[in-house]
C-alpha cells in the first residue's frame, strides 16, 4: 500500500537557522507533492506544490525539493523564526482527485 | 468569504449514539472531503465526493456515511458511534485537483464515552 513517512520526532533549532523536513514515499509515483502547515487546534493550511519534473521550488523562505528517483521530498525553512513553529504535512497525490497525508513533523523554533 | 466551516466544533457522545458533522464551502469547489487526525496517524480520507451528486470511499469508510447535500454542503453521519470514533474531524474543499490546494474546515473535535 501507498506509504509516507516524516520524521515523527520534533525538530528544534535555533532561530535564524534553516530547518530542513523530510517526506519519503513508497510503493507509488505521484505527480504532484504538496506542503501544508498545520497549528495546534486549526485545520491544515496550503503552503507549497510541486511537479514530478520539477526539481525544486521556492516561496520566500520556503523551498521544498522532489526526489523522485530517491522517492523523497526536502522541505527547507531559511532564516526561521518563532512563528514558523507549527506541524508540517507532507501529501503527495495517491489518485485522481486525492492526497495523501503524512502524519507530520514538529517544527519548533527557539529564540 | 467565508472559505469552508465545519459545525460543531466540539461534541461529546455516549457510545451507540448518532450524530452529523455539518460543513459547507462558498468557493464554489466541486470536490469535497472528509478526514479524521488521530495523534501520530496524520490525515486519513473517510469519504470524498468528486462533484455534486457523487461520492466514493476513502482509507476509513467503516462506520461512516455521507451526503453531499448540494454544490456546497457535505455532511458526515456516525450511524452508531463507537469509543474508535473518537478523533479530530476535518472537511476539505478542493477547487481544481490536483493543480492547487485543498482548503480546510477549522474541525470538529469528538469525543465517544
Amino acid at each position: 500500500s501507498q506509504k509516507i513517512e516524516q520524521n515523527s520526532e520534533a525538530l528544534n533549532i535555533q532561530e535564524g537557522k534553516t530547518a530542513t523536513l523530510t517526506c519519503n514515499y513508497t510503493n507509488y509515483s505521484p505527480a504532484y507533492l504538496q506542503w501544508y502547515r498545520q497549528d495546534p487546534g486549526r485545520g491544515p493550511v496550503f503552503l507549497l506544490l510541486i511537479r514530478e519534473n520539477e526539481k525544486e521550488k521556492r516561496k520566500e523562505r520556503l523551498k521544498v525539493t522532489f526526489d523522485t528517483t530517491l522517492k523523497q521530498s526536502l522541505f527547507h525553512i531559511t532564516a526561521s523564526q518563532p512563528a514558523d513553529s507549527a506541524t508540517y504535512l507532507c501529501a503527495p497525490l495517491g489518485g485522481y482527485n486525492k492526497l495523501i497525508f503524512g502524519a507530520g513533523t514538529r517544527l519548533a523554533v527557539h529564540p | 468569504n467565508a472559505g469552508v466551516t465545519q459545525t460543531p466544533k466540539f461534541q461529546v457522545l455516549k457510545t451507540g449514539q448518532s450524530m452529523t458533522l455539518q460543513c459547507a464551502q462558498d468557493m464554489n469547489h466541486n470536490s469535497m472531503y472528509w478526514y479524521r487526525q488521530d495523534p501520530g496517524m496524520g490525515l486519513r480520507l473517510i469519504y470524498y465526493s468528486a462533484s455534486e451528486g457523487t461520492t466514493d470511499k476513502g482509507e476509513v469508510p467503516n462506520g461512516y456515511n455521507v451526503s453531499r447535500l448540494n454544490k456546497r454542503e457535505f455532511s458526515l453521519r456516525l450511524e452508531s458511534a463507537a469509543p474508535s470514533q473518537t478523533s479530530v474531524y476535518f472537511c476539505a474543499s478542493w477547487g481544481e485537483p490536483p493543480y492547487n490546494e485543498q482548503f480546510f474546515g477549522p474541525g470538529t473535535r469528538l469525543t465517544v464515552l
